[in-house]
């Protein structure tokens, strides 16, 4: 089955700080991944969309200068939160599809990266 | 924009009794709808999908039905097992791009 992964699981650091997420898909290549931000008790909201080769497609209310998105190969897209606040801390989690699921879009999401700024 | 309801309480069965999570939305006719289940502090694990020209699709223990003139989905968990209980999540497809937005979950308690 389509795997992905995330790291690090947990982040810990202090306000201001810039922290980089990563994820990857490890045996299929996705030319999209989607990232997620879900607070506790709350849904999960789709962030952006991150395309390989090109810029990362935004969803409305979320700062594109806050939240960097690379996609720089078909199996790796990092997210990078820079200058954190409290505010950030939160559950973030990606997902991709394979392209054999692609027409239905079967999400293979990644186990999350918790993260919490001091 | 689309809106997802699902109970936002939670629902506590006995083991071996039949588990009917519900998913109603608004303002929007998708084309599918996924169901996935997630652990405390896990990412999302996909469950089944059903297309709008689908009314029951099932597998194994599970069984989703889709009513697009209700505008509502059911899940269904049959013989309930401790080992399922989880927040269940309904899905469906954004108007525009190859996107996905998330009901809030129904968490799923079952009790031996």
């Amino acid at each position: 089955g389509a795997v992905v992964s995330q790291h690090p699981s947990r982040v810990i650091c202090k306000s201001g700080t810039s922290v980089k997420i990563e994820c990857r898909s490890l045996d299929f290549q996705a030319t999209t991944m989607f990232w997620y931000r879900q607070f506790p008790k709350q849904s999960l909201m789709l962030m952006a969309t991150s395309n390989e080769g090109s810029k990362a497609t935004y969803e409305q209310g979320v700062e594109k200068d806050k939240f960097l998105i690379n996609h720089a190969s078909l199996t790796l897209s990092t997210l990078t939160v820079t200058s954190a606040h409290p505010e950030d801390s939160s559950f973030y989690i990606c997902s991709a599809s394979p392209p054999d699921r692609v027409s239905y879009n079967e999400q293979f999401f990644g186990p999350g990266t918790r993260l919490t700024v001091l | 924009s689309q809106k997802i309801e699902q109970n936002s309480e939670a629902l506590n069965i006995q083991e071996g009794k039949t588990a009917t999570l519900t998913c109603n939305y608004t303002n929007y006719s998708p084309a599918y709808l996924q169901w996935y289940r997630q652990d405390p502090g896990r990412g999302p694990v996909f469950l089944l999908l059903i297309r709008e020209n689908e009314k029951e699709k099932r597998k194994e223990r599970l069984k989703v039905t889709f009513d697009t003139t209700l505008k509502q989905s059911l899940f269904h968990i049959t013989a309930s097992q401790p080992a399922d209980s989880a927040t269940y999540l309904c899905a469906l497809d954004m108007e525009y791009g190859n996107k996905l937005v998330f009901g809030a979950g129904t968490i799923l308690r079952v009790k031996s």
